[in-house]
């Protein structure tokens, strides 16, 4: 069966600091990846959408990678700040149908 | 447009009892969502639809558990007999195919059952 499987269940850095988040999958093919972003008690919020033809996207300080081969996508916060502190998901899918990680909660300490 | 919107955001019930919880998704979206989350857990698909027809549904989804989208638009996912393991988040997302994929959540259904 599909199995997503992110870094450590908790990230803390510093605020200015690069933070990667890791994600990795088996048993899966997808078409695309997503990242979302969560905070306690509300519903989650998309951030990037890479496709398997891509192997880096940006926005703003966010860059996510993809490596079809190693199945594993890498997500990075550059110049972080307190407010990036949330719980961060992935989200591979297919044909319009996503399966989500367990996510990993990033605390940015000023 | 404002968005995804679930109701209610709160719900208390007892054991045995039935609950059912709607979504209303943004307005042009064909494709409509039900994910469930415990804590510390990522969202778990239940089931989505597109337009009225639900296309797919999870295998572990109990019978217990039912979802409608009549006439495409707004959604009711009902819990008959709930069980404290039912005890999550209920999340509704929609999104429009063909797009980018993303997915747009609401802000939940937290339900209780003592």
């Amino acid at each position: 069966s599909q199995k997503i499987e992110q870094n450590s269940e908790a990230l803390n850095i510093q605020e200015g600091k690069t933070a990667t988040l890791t994600c990795n999958y088996t048993n899966y093919s997808p078409a695309y990846l997503q990242w979302y972003r969560q905070d306690p008690g509300r519903g989650p919020v998309f951030l990037l959408l890479i496709r398997e033809n891509e192997k880096e996207k940006r926005k703003e300080r966010l860059k996510v990678t993809f490596d079809t081969t190693l199945k594993q996508s890498l997500f990075h916060i550059t110049a972080s700040q307190p407010a990036d502190s949330a719980t961060y998901l992935c989200a591979p899918g297919n044909a319009g149908k996503s399966t989500f990680g367990d996510g990993t909660t990033l605390t940015v300490k000023p | 447009d404002t968005g995804v919107s679930q109701d209610p955001r709160h719900k208390i019930t007892k054991r045995g009892q039935n609950v059912t919880f709607r979504c209303d998704p943004i307005s042009e979206h064909n494709r409509l969502y039900w994910y469930r989350q415990t804590l510390g857990q990522g969202p778990e698909f239940l089931t989505y639809f597109q337009n009225e027809a639900q296309l797919e549904k999870s295998r572990l989804l109990s019978d217990r558990f039912s979802a409608e989208r009549p006439k495409g638009s707004f959604s009711t996912l009902e819990i008959q007999r709930t069980e404290q393991g039912d005890s999550a988040m209920y999340l509704c997302a929609s999104s429009f195919v063909p797009g980018t994929g993303e997915l747009f959540f609401g802000e939940g259904s937290r339900l209780t059952v003592l």
